[in-house]
């Protein structure tokens, strides 16, 4: 079975400044993907960035980037220069082939 | 491209009752994923239709059950409501198992 442990419930960060989302997961599958989704108030789930587990290299986007330490089996996601758009519920996911698994979530605000 | 809508934005049910939840993916998408979010418990999967088939299912009892129709839509449908089953319920839709899948905006499901 997966699991996907996000340990921190609720976070915040100033605006402009960098905050970075924890996330740990488990599973016994050699091949997967991980993800962050951001859901906004609005309720649309919006996929934030992804990772292979088989690259080495971290992804990027934009102003949010990843920490995969696949060892560790942990995968933090770092917003940089925090803007008032980024606030919102952040859900870490593992995806395995046939079904994602979600972990709780982080809700974010972003302080003016 | 319209992206994945739901119907309907909320709905509110009487414990024992039946709802029925709809989903239209993106033109294209062959695949429809549920989930449900409960408050605190962040996404849980629920069933994948793909091709009219169902091809996975999470560990939701046989009350909730769906199909998918010819045109790709989905519905959702829940027996024998209890208030638990309270929730946000999202669809999603991708190509044929793609992990990259994409949300509707949900459906608000109230149990009184």
């Amino acid at each position: 079975a997966q699991t996907v442990t996000q340990s921190q419930p609720e976070m915040s960060v100033q605006e402009a400044e960098t905050v970075t989302l924890s996330c740990t997961y488990d599973t016994s599958e050699s091949d997967y993907y991980l993800f962050w989704y951001k859901q906004p108030p609005s309720r649309q789930m919006i996929l934030v960035i992804r990772q292979e587990a088989y690259k080495q290299q971290n992804a990027t986007e934009n102003r949010f980037s990843v920490n995969f330490q696949k060892a560790a089996k942990s995968f933090s996601l770092k917003i940089s220069d925090s803007q008032l758009g980024d606030a919102a519920m952040y859900f870490c996911a593992i995806w395995t082939g046939n079904q994602f698994y979600f972990g709780t979530g982080t809700s974010l605000t972003v302080i003016p | 491209e319209a992206g994945v809508t739901q119907s309907p934005t909320h709905l509110i049910k009487t414990r024992g009752q039946q709802a029925t939840l709809r989903c239209s993916p993106i033109s294209g998408h062959t695949s429809v994923y549920w989930y449900q979010q409960a408050l605190g418990l962040g996404l849980q999967f629920l069933l994948w239709y793909d091709e009219g088939e169902e091809r996975n299912r999470g560990n939701f009892p046989p009350r909730f059950s769906g199909r998918q129709f010819p045109n790709y839509s989905s519905e959702l449908n829940v027996n024998a409501l209890e208030l638990e089953d309270s929730a946000l319920y999202l669809c999603a839709s991708s190509f044929v198992g793609y992990y990259e899948q994409y949300f509707g905006p949900g459906t608000r499901l109230t149990v009184t």
